[in-house]
């Protein structure tokens, strides 16, 4: 078993949708959490993070977190084309230098 | 500002042949990382340097070898390629060892035929 397991869509939405991203893990012991954007033929970019349980939110983008259900999502508000991407979640042991990735899920909004 | 840069962007090797790939940041970064990128398989860390003159095994380093050359450069080789290490690889630098926000180069496509 995965120690992250992500959905593995593809996810395809009309613009303007709100689009649900999550992942689930298995080790309690995690406390960092993040998400990353990854574009075609790009490498990934640090989206948005989150430490322990909570929601954080930037803009149009929202990280939720729920340490209780070892859960994680990320929401997108009035998706845009351009968020048109492969979303990959992301978690740490506080302190531990090595992330652990889940597998990507790709989305396409269609204009 | 460049980032993290990753050569060549794209290699084509035969079965048994070497290579090293070749990454170098400019953000005086002290943990660089080497990840491959398989589809439907996400992210796996090959090698991390915590920090100059230090390397560590990640999750799947068999079939590579690493050099810290300096604070800026980290190298990967690959010995003797075979077809099950085609692949995206990814160089990836952070501030330091606990840092969660990684940069990444743009990534080299590599085909073992």
């Amino acid at each position: 078993q995965k120690e992250v397991e992500q959905d593995p869509g593809p996810l395809s939405v009309p613009e303007g949708a709100i689009v649900s991203l999550n992942c689930t893990y298995s080790n309690s012991a995690f406390q960092y959490f993040m998400w990353y954007r990854q574009y075609s033929r790009k490498g990934p970019e640090l989206l948005m993070y989150t430490y322990s349980s909570g929601n954080k939110e930037d803009g149009r983008f929202t990280a939720q977190v729920d340490k209780s259900s070892k859960y994680i999502s990320l929401f997108i508000r009035d998706s845009q084309p351009s968020d048109s991407a492969t979303y990959l979640c992301a978690m740490r042991f506080t302190n531990a230098g090595k992330s652990t990735f889940g597998d990507g899920t790709t989305l396409t909004v269609k204009p | 500002n460049a980032g993290v840069t990753q050569t060549p962007k794209f290699q084509v090797l035969k079965t048994g042949q070497s290579m090293t790939l070749q990454c170098a940041q400019d953000m005086n970064h002290n943990s660089m990382y080497w990840y491959r990128q398989d589809p439907g398989m996400g992210l796996r860390l090959i090698y991390y340097s915590a920090s100059e003159g230090t390397t560590d095994k990640g999750e799947v380093p068999n079939g590579y070898n690493v050099s810290r050359l300096n604070k800026r450069e980290f190298s990967l080789r690959l010995e003797s390629a075979a077809p099950s290490q085609t692949s995206v690889y990814f160089c990836a630098s952070t501030e330091a060892q606990g840092n969660e926000k990684l940069f990444f180069g743009s990534g080299t496509q590599l085909s073992v035929l």
